[in-house]
């Protein structure tokens, strides 16, 4: 079975700058996909990134990219002028298509952004 | 706007009671799920449907039970609720090029 791990509960950072969100997953497969997503007080659920593994270049979706280490089973979130909106938690998941695409989740990082 | 929908939002169940919670989705997506969201935790996932017609166990299927009754539809229904299963709980489907569509979460409390 698939594991993921994001090691910071809470993170701040000042409007503007630059924050960094770990995440970390243990499989077998070769073959997957890594999503990160938002989740505001709203509880929406909201589709951040996504990573196909067989893909060696990061993910980047306007101020938001990804560092994937596949060897090192590691796929941080990096989030650029950082913006109040950003006040969030933020999941890191895991998907297997082999397996019914089922998203295997962490445990969430909750991000504050100041003004 | 098309996506997939939840009802109810929130509710408040006795313990003992049975309900179902509904969803539906309306872009044509294979794949439905459901998951719950516990307190400071991810969402595990209790049951889905790969297609019309199958639908197999997740992470924590016990008490729970799943209807796919056709493509657009995948329902969850609580038997007999206990207070270990409030919490919150999604539906989704799956978009092969673009992850997951989410509903907006119902919110369920047993007392």
């Amino acid at each position: 079975a698939q594991t993921v791990t994001q090691s910071q509960p809470e993170m701040s950072v000042q409007e503007a700058e630059t924050v960094t969100l770990s995440c970390t997953y243990d499989t077998s497969e070769n073959n997957y996909y890594l999503f990160w997503y938002k989740q505001p007080p709203s509880r929406q659920m909201i589709l951040v990134i996504r990573q196909e593994a067989y893909k060696q270049q990061n993910a980047t979706e306007n101020r938001f990219s990804v560092n994937f280490q596949k060897a090192a089973k590691s796929f941080s979130l990096k989030i650029s002028d950082s913006q109040l909106g950003d006040t969030a938690m933020y999941f890191c998941a895991f998907m297997d298509n082999n397996a019914g695409n089922m998203l295997t989740f962490g445990g969430g990082t909750r991000l504050m952004v100041k003004p | 706007n098309a996506g997939v929908t939840q009802t109810p939002k929130f509710q408040v169940l006795k313990t003992g009671q049975s309900m179902t919670l509904q969803c539906a989705q309306d872009m044509n997506h294979n794949s439905m799920y459901w998951y719950r969201q516990d307190p400071g935790m991810g969402l595990r996932l209790i049951y889905y449907s790969a297609s019309e017609g199958t639908t197999d166990k997740g992470e924590v299927p016990n008490g729970y039970n799943v209807s796919r009754l056709n493509k657009r539809e995948f329902s969850l229904r609580l038997e007999s609720a206990a207070p270990s299963q409030t919490s919150v709980y999604f539906c989704a489907s799956n978009n092969p090029l673009g992850g997951y569509t989410f509903g907006s979460g119902t919110r369920l409390t047993v007392v």
